[in-house]
């Protein structure tokens, strides 16, 4: 596996349930970020983690849950979710995050597609 | 605060016509960098071109360049000799490198490209 991988690709639950979105990257990268994409709203931030620490929390929903247990691999815990959560989740990393760096691009997974009921 | 505005909702080309997608931003950071990313149907962000700040000559990458000009703040896309494949949603972003939002990157809301045969 190269890049960035999501698993899964798509995702179908109701409000009840509890679920986790993962996120993988081969790249040696040290920066990790969830974002949300809703239809007809721009691209939102919802959490970045370098070097494993959280370093970011974009006043996210407690019942989105981030988990980072190395620079490789990112997970999102969904629990007791509403419909509007409903959108494409997308997966990021990048080099290490650092002040006076603003080079790095990030490279995206393909997202997770996630619809509650 | 940063912030980008992309006023294009929708595009249209031609095939194997030249298109601009227009990208203004705003920052007091004088460290940042500027991005383009393409996000096909399938989801995908993939990254196309980066200008920072400090670069003297305008970036290029293949049939990308873009236009920066940095007095106006504008970072325009420009894609030459279009293709089918083209057809796709197209953000600006922006990471500033000094403040304390070093690294993070702030989304347009993106623009529509469309290339007709």
């Amino acid at each position: 596996e190269t890049g960035v991988t999501q698993t899964p690709r798509h995702l179908v639950m109701g409000m009840t349930n509890k679920k986790s979105l993962k996120c993988e990257q081969h790249l040696g990268h040290n920066a990790m970020y969830w974002y949300k994409q809703s239809a007809k709203k721009p691209l939102e931030l919802m959490f970045v983690y370098n070097f494993k620490e959280q370093t970011e929390n974009n006043s996210v929903p407690s019942r989105f849950s981030p988990e980072c247990p190395n620079s490789s691999h990112l997970f999102l815990h969904l629990h007791t979710l509403q419909p509007e959560d409903s959108a494409l989740y997308l997966c990021a990393s990048s080099q290490a995050l650092s002040s006076g760096r603003a080079k790095d691009e990030q490279f995206f997974g393909p997202g997770t597609r996630l619809t509650v009921l | 605060a940063q912030k980008i505005t992309q006023t294009q909702p929708g595009m249209f080309v031609q095939e194997k016509e030249a298109v601009t997608l227009d990208c203004t931003y705003d920052t007091s950071d004088p460290s940042y960098g500027l991005f383009w990313y393409k996000q096909p149907s399938s989801g995908e962000m993939i990254f196309l071109i980066y200008q920072g700040s400090y670069d003297q000559q305008n970036a290029t990458e293949g049939r990308y360049s873009l236009n920066f000009q940095k007095a106006r703040k504008s970072a325009n896309l420009v894609i030459s000799a279009s293709q089918l494949g083209d057809s796709a949603m197209y953000f600006c972003a922006m990471r500033e490198g000094l403040s304390t939002n070093a690294g993070k990157s702030t989304f347009g809301d993106g623009t529509t490209l469309t290339v007709k045969p």
